[in-house]
């Protein structure tokens, strides 16, 4: 039973919109959730992180945004920019252990 | 340039073939990690070394093999692979196992069984 979840395997936007992603999670323990990005052929690349105490974190274009009680964050993309098609994964732990749990990811198409 | 560097990025062996994947990090971090992607699947952390010992096995049968000779470089022995074993193989590292911190990922290597 996969633990973090992103529901959504694509997603299609219009350059300049906003792009939002989604992830849940079922364990509530976790308590440090990071986003990476990656391109076809190239390792994930970190995005954005939020720790539990918060519940949002930005930075430039990207906001992340977390709802403990419903055990859901989601990453905001504005505006959206072709070079951010990429697949998106959401990854949570539990503090002080770097046992990440992954999502499946989300493929992002930004449409010119 | 991620700091992470795999070789080889591409492997086809036979499955009685023994190979090995190589990992080194140029960031001055003393944790190291062997992920395993396959298709449609989320990431699988495979094992876990800080400062060269392991600290996590995530029940990876035995055909695979770590080794870490020191905090910079990691190895993935593999010996008498399955076909289920094709995916692609990623290597991460971190500052340390303690403080809520990013992973840094490698390109990954792409191995395909035979």
């Amino acid at each position: 039973d996969q633990q973090v979840k992103q529901n959504s395997p694509s997603l299609s936007v219009q350059e300049g919109r906003i792009s939002i992603l989604n992830c849940d999670y079922t364990n509530s323990m976790f308590d440090y959730f990071l986003w990476y990005k990656k391109y076809p052929a190239e390792g994930p690349t970190f995005l954005i992180s939020i720790s539990s105490i918060k519940d949002k974190n930005e930075d430039g274009r990207f906001t992340v945004f977390l709802n403990k009680s419903a055990k859901h964050l989601s990453l905001h993309i504005v505006p959206s920019q072709p070079g951010d098609s990429a697949v998106y994964f959401c990854a949570a732990s539990v503090t002080g252990g770097q046992n990440f749990v992954f999502g499946p990811g989300t493929r992002l198409s930004v449409l010119p | 340039e991620t700091g992470v560097t795999q070789t080889p990025r591409h492997l086809v062996m036979g499955m009685t073939n023994k190979k090995s994947l190589k990992c080194e990090q140029h960031l001055g971090h003393n944790a190291m990690y062997w992920y395993k992607q396959s298709a449609k699947k989320p990431l699988e952390l495979m094992f876990v070394y800080n400062f060269k010992e392991q600290t996590e096995n995530n029940s990876v049968p035995s055909r695979f093999s770590p080794e870490c000779p020191n905090s910079s470089h990691l190895f993935l022995h593999l010996h008498t692979l399955q076909p289920e074993d094709s995916a692609l193989y990623l290597c991460a590292s971190s500052q340390d196992l303690l403080v809520n911190q990013p992973q840094h990922f490698g390109d990954g290597t792409r191995l395909s069984i035979l």
